[in-house]
């Protein structure tokens, strides 16, 4: 069963342009939502995080976007640049609990120059 | 430096012929875990530990074994490897399995003819 669904899953976009990708979850007891990055040939990397007490949280060109009431997040890209070329993998988890990251099945985000 | 140590990150095997993929961690982390990535199937667990002594299976545990002697190490061992175990494996490591951060390996391609 998943419990984070993620699209779409692939992404083509052109240099300068914004990226958006979305994630749906189910489990209201999720406290934590992550964003992953892989680049080809590594393992996925913690990109950017939020909880859901806030509803925006921005790292240079990278956003979260947070809605509680439709359990919906998603990750937007501005400027995007041919370096942020890279599977991107959204995630839940309840902190401190016994459960495990749930994670999203991926999109694979191109950025033409 | 922080690191999830795999190897080999890339293995060619025949069908039937042990294997074992090696995972270690320099970051004292007591939950540690095995991932396989497959296109358009995202992250999907193996199995996963607590602690030393601790291993429980994961979503896709069919094929494969774990073992958790050290805190440090947690390798995969396949008996009996089958084609359909080509894939891109990831070993994983954190403070708990609650812990919102993941830290990956960069990744074992192994192809089963």
């Amino acid at each position: 069963q998943q419990q984070v669904k993620q699209s779409p899953q692939s992404l083509i976009v052109q240099k300068g342009g914004i990226s958006i990708i979305n994630c749906a979850y189910e489990n209201t007891a999720f406290d934590y939502f992550p964003w992953y990055q892989q680049f080809p040939g590594k393992g996925p990397a913690l990109l950017i995080a939020i909880r859901p007490d806030v509803s925006e949280k921005k790292e240079g060109r990278f956003t979260i976007s947070f809605n509680k009431s439709a359990k919906q997040f998603s990750l937007h890209i501005m400027d995007s640049q041919p370096g942020d070329s890279a599977t991107y993998f959204c995630a839940a988890i309840t902190q401190g609990g016994s459960e495990k990251l749930v994670f999203g099945k991926g999109t694979k985000l191109t950025v033409n120059p | 430096e922080a690191q999830v140590t795999q190897n080999p990150r890339y293995l060619i095997t025949v069908t039937g012929k042990k294997l074992t993929v090696t995972c270690s961690q320099n970051m004292n982390h007591e939950y540690m875990s095995w991932y396989r990535q497959d296109p358009g199937l995202g992250l999907r667990q193996i199995y996963y530990s607590m602690n030393v002594e601790v291993t429980d299976k994961g979503d896709v545990p069919e094929g494969y074994k774990v073992s958790r002697k050290e805190k440090r190490n947690f390798p995969l061992i396949l008996e009996s490897p089958s084609p359909n175990q080509t894939s891109l494996y990831f070993c994983a490591s954190s403070s708990g399995p609650g812990a919102g951060e993941l830290f990956f390996g960069e990744g074992s391609r192994l192809t089963v003819l």
